[in-house]
């Protein structure tokens, strides 16, 4: 069972928008910036949202992240087929001094 | 252009010790110019990610506290490579192996990735 929580799974028709949410507590995101990753099943993970909100260049304007004390949020607007993958929230924990990632969240596109 | 690339053995038997060894390109491990790490990973079959160990371009290292005493991670500046030792393997360790750079200073985020590499422990 991680540290970070993540929801197993959530949905949403082409061009919804769905929001997947991330739990912690002090030790990790409610002391450290959350970053998300983008994983299509068989291919590596991929970095979508970092320092809680901002994206890397060339990472689509749907994907916009934000932060609250010690939960965090993914959302995606407009969603399209391509992005049906496993999404993963990582923050730093302080008191067990590791990198620590949620359990993932695999978005289904209806 | 940034890549890493992950290589070793896809079988391995119980009890034997898994040497990984990651190849970067596209940045130094060396100099705090660039201050950036290299990180393992794995992946259990449609398991979560688990963060396995950090070095960083100063050789200070971070490893999970549940794998500590079984997990070493080493660099080679001169050929630009990060191996990691994981030893008493055992069947629960089947997974797919990536590493990732760790930048530390604007993203602060894993930023480039491997393609991974699935290792099976089985006699």
């Amino acid at each position: 069972q991680s540290v970070l929580t993540q929801p197993p799974s959530a949905s949403g028709a082409p061009g919804q928008r769905v929001s997947l949410s991330c739990s912690g507590s002090s030790s990790n995101i409610g002391s450290s910036t959350v970053n998300w990753y983008q994983q299509v099943p068989g291919t590596a993970p991929k970095l979508l949202i970092y320092n809680n909100d901002r994206r890397p260049a060339g990472v689509s304007d749907r994907f916009s992240g934000s932060k609250s004390g010690t939960s965090a949020s993914l959302a995606i607007s407009g969603l399209q087929s391509e992005d049906e993958a496993d999404y993963y929230c990582g923050a730093w924990d302080d008191s067990l001094n590791a990198w620590l990632f949620g359990g993932g969240t695999k978005l289904t596109v209806l | 252009q940034i890549t890493l690339k992950e290589s070793g053995p896809t079988l391995v038997k119980p009890t034997q010790t898994l040497t990984l060894t990651c190849t970067f390109s596209g940045f130094p491990l060396s100099t705090n110019t660039v201050r950036v790490g290299v990180g393992w990973f794995r992946q259990p079959p449609g398991k979560a990610l688990e963060c396995l160990a950090l070095i960083y371009w100063d050789n200070d290292k971070r490893y999970s506290p549940a794998l500590k005493s079984r997990v070493t991670i080493t660099k080679d500046t001169s050929k630009n490579q990060v191996v990691l030792t994981m030893t008493h393997m055992d069947p629960v360790d089947t997974a797919t192996y990536y590493c990732a750079r760790h930048e530390t200073v604007a993203t602060r985020s894993f930023d480039y990735w491997g393609q991974g590499i699935l290792v099976t422990v089985s006699s």
